[in-house]
């Protein structure tokens, strides 16, 4: 399977509680997001990675969201001292570099905050 | 700022018949719009898009979308539904002016086909 995949699949922490959560992307994709999506709404658009460069960050991202992509390749969103409102579904997407705009989604990680 | 309406939060569409889930937008500049469907338990898939030229837009499964400027709408169409189709829909807009990449997404459409 070559799509993007996303570990862990469910997360259930305490509140209070770090975690992290991984993506791996498309191979030859450089562009890389992240998203947040509860019941009954549609993915928010949380950061984007161009390469290793984090190049846009929702102003919605408390300072306690962090997200890194070292080597321009994996991609992982850290959430620190978690709350019951970060329960959600967090997305992963990728796309390639030029002339193709549509993102290719993960099957997310879906956090449960107790 | 960017924005997606998808003024249903369900539509439904007996097999054969045609079938629309509408999708509104507002941005500054050009947009560049696409069309998302989320089978149960599986992941967000690309149905289609618009950048430019062609108002008219087809995409996988026989889906279609028109963009109208003037009504700053991108519609999806199908000519006949099959109950396949059933699931949750989602448009999604980002402003081509700016140079970024953020991309908004609507609440989503439920779409059930009944046989």
């Amino acid at each position: 399977d070559t799509g993007v995949s996303q570990d862990p699949r469910h997360k259930i922490t305490k509140r209070g509680q770090n975690v992290t959560f991984r993506c791996d992307p498309i191979s030859e994709h450089n562009r890389l997001y992240w998203y947040r999506q509860t019941l009954g709404q549609g993915p928010e658009f949380l950061t984007y990675f161009q390469n290793e460069a984090q190049l846009e960050k929702s102003r919605l991202l408390s300072d306690r969201f962090s997200a890194e992509r070292p080597k321009g390749s994996f991609s992982t969103l850290e959430i620190q001292r978690t709350e019951q409102g970060d329960s959600a579904m967090y997305l992963c997407a990728s796309s390639p570099a030029v002339g193709r705009d549509e993102q290719f989604f993960g099957p997310g990680t879906r956090l449960t905050v107790l | 700022a960017q924005s997606v309406a998808q003024p249903e939060d369900q539509v439904n569409v007996a097999e054969g018949n045609p079938l629309t889930v509408k999708c509104t937008y507002s941005v500054s500049g050009n947009p560049y719009l696409f069309w998302y469907v989320q089978y149960p338990n599986r992941g967000l898939q690309f149905l289609l898009k618009y950048i430019t030229g062609d108002n008219l837009v087809k995409g996988s499964y026989g889906f279609e979308a028109e963009f109208n400027k003037s009504q700053t709408s991108f519609h999806l169409k199908k000519p006949s539904a099959l109950v396949s189709d059933s699931a949750l829909y989602f448009c999604a807009v980002r402003e081509s002016n700016t140079g970024g990449f953020k991309t908004i997404f609507g609440a989503g459409t439920r779409l059930f086909v009944k046989a």
